[in-house]
C-alpha cells in the first residue's frame, strides 16, 4: 500500500441495499475525511475523524455513518442507499486537522438505481 | 451561509499565463488552499495561503487578500498537462474545508 486506497473503484447498487466503502491509509495520518463530489458542486464533507476513536459530522452526513477503530481505516457505510447518493466518493487524510495538506484516495464511483 | 465562488470554465493558450480567481465568504478563516484535479482523478494539493500576499512555487503562484475575501492562482508558461480543474477551498472557524465548485481550465495549442 502506498498512500491512501479506496475500494471498490466503482459500484452499481440497488436502492435500499446496504453498502460499505472502504478507505485505508499507510501514512499514519491522524485525520481522515469522506467527501462526495457531484457535477457542478464543490466537494462536500460527509464525515470526518480527527483521530482514531473519534468521528464528527460534516456538511451532508444524513444517510451515512463512519467508524474509526484504528489509525489506518475509515469505512463509510450507506445503511439503505437512495438514488440521491449516486456520486463520486473521495476519502482523504491529513497529518492533523484541516490546516494540513489533504491527500486523496482515487475515489469510488457509486451509482444507486 | 458560506460561499466560495470561482469561474466555471476558462480557456487559455499553451505557453501563456492564466489567472484563476476565487472569492469567499465564510464563518471564520484559517487559510485557503488550491488543489488541482485532472478529469477522473483525485484532487492534489497545490498551495496554501494564510497570510496576505503572494506565494510562488515554480510555474504556479497563489495570492491572498483576507480583507477582500479574495485569492487567485496564477499559472505561467502553460503546458497541455495543466488542463484540469482547479479547486479553491477555505478552512473555516471549525477548521473544516469549504470547497468551491472548481474552475475547469482548457489549454489550447
Amino acid at each position: 500500500i502506498a498512500g491512501i486506497t479506496q475500494a471498490p473503484t466503482s459500484q452499481i447498487l440497488a436502492a435500499g441495499r446496504r453498502m460499505t466503502l472502504r478507505c485505508t491509509q499507510d501514512m499514519r495520518h491522524n485525520a481522515m475525511y469522506w467527501y462526495r463530489q457531484d457535477l457542478g458542486l464543490g466537494l462536500r464533507l460527509i464525515h470526518y475523524s480527527n483521530t482514531a476513536g473519534t468521528t464528527g459530522k460534516g456538511e451532508v452526513p444524513d444517510g451515512y455513518s463512519v467508524s474509526r477503530a484504528n489509525t489506518d481505516d475509515f469505512p463509510l457505510t450507506l445503511a439503505s442507499a437512495v438514488p440521491s447518493q449516486t456520486s463520486v466518493y473521495f476519502c482523504a487524510s491529513s497529518e492533523s486537522g484541516a490546516l494540513n495538506e489533504q491527500f486523496f484516495g482515487p475515489g469510488t464511483r457509486l451509482t444507486v438505481l | 451561509g458560506q460561499n466560495i465562488d470561482q469561474p466555471t470554465e476558462m480557456t487559455a493558450t499553451e505557453g501563456a499565463i492564466v489567472q484563476i480567481n476565487c472569492t469567499y465568504q465564510t464563518s471564520g478563516f484559517n487559510g485557503l488552499f488550491w488543489y488541482q484535479q485532472h478529469a477522473g482523478e483525485a484532487p492534489t494539493f497545490l498551495s496554501y495561503n494564510v497570510l496576505d500576499g503572494l506565494e510562488e512555487k515554480g510555474r504556479f503562484s497563489s495570492f491572498l487578500s483576507r480583507s477582500k475575501g479574495y485569492s487567485y492562482l496564477l499559472l505561467k508558461e502553460l503546458q497541455m498537462k495543466d488542463s484540469a480543474s482547479y479547486l479553491c477551498a477555505v478552512s473555516d472557524s471549525n477548521y473544516q474545508l469549504i470547497w468551491g465548485a472548481g474552475t475547469k481550465l482548457i489549454i489550447k495549442p
